[in-house]
């Protein structure tokens, strides 16, 4: 079953930091772009940043770039968003997606997401 | 940067046509997809490359892209059909995924 996974989540005071991961299983993750989407609560849909196949080019959403860095380990099946100096704004749901080429880089596959709180 | 405006509700009888509306410069030439996210769900894939169905999305799901708008169609609508709705471009001006606001389809 083609699948994404998502840890790490949880209550960070601001200025924090936390890594979240994404476990990917029925496929294989270096043939895909990857993304983080996050979700803040009883908002809308968020692009946060993606990352290539190979890992050779990162876009960040303007409000997270510098303090967030999107990784993966292909061998490991695995992607990454470490996120540092976090802020109460960052309070969300992020969820781990696939974008599948033949779809436009659509997001076909969405994890169940993690949540994330920065509050003192 | 590139903004996509989604009205924030539609509502419409069970049977009747829900039409959802996501407005953007120039939008018709882009490739837009559409979500579909259930109340503490993650999103589906409803719609891809404007017109597209990924494989178990019904045909009564459909779009539409022309000018500076793009729209997804809902047939026979039915309660199960209850949720938010996004659409989603990327803008290769700035290298960014763009989602609209999204809509909240009630069902009558």
């Amino acid at each position: 079953e083609v699948q994404l996974v998502e840890s790490g989540g949880g209550l960070v005071q601001p200025g924090g930091s936390l890594r979240l991961s994404c476990a990917a299983s029925g496929f294989t993750l270096s043939s895909y772009w990857m993304s983080w989407v996050r979700q803040a609560p009883g908002k809308g849909l968020e692009w946060v940043a993606n990352i290539k196949q190979d890992g050779s080019e990162k876009y960040y959403v303007d409000s997270v770039k510098g303090r967030f860095t999107i990784s993966r380990d292909n061998a490991k099946n695995s992607l990454y968003l470490q996120m540092n100096s976090l802020r109460a704004e960052d309070t969300a749901v992020y969820f781990c997606t696939r974008g599948a080429q033949l779809s436009g880089h659509a997001f076909d596959i969405w994890g169940q997401g993690t949540m994330v709180t920065v509050s003192s | 940067s590139y903004v996509l405006t989604q009205p924030p509700s539609v509502s419409v009888a069970p049977g009747k046509t829900a039409r959802f509306t996501c407005a953007g410069r120039n939008i018709g030439g882009k490739s837009v997809h559409w979500y579909q996210q259930k109340p503490g769900q993650a999103p589906v894939l409803v719609i891809y490359y404007d017109i597209d169905r990924p494989s178990g999305i019904p045909e009564r799901f459909s779009g539409s892209n022309s000018g500076n708008t793009a729209t997804l169609t809902i047939s026979r609508v039915e309660a199960g059909d209850e949720a938010d709705y996004y659409c989603q471009v990327w803008d290769s001006f700035s290298d960014h995924w763009v989602f609209g606001g999204g809509t909240k389809l009630t069902v009558l």
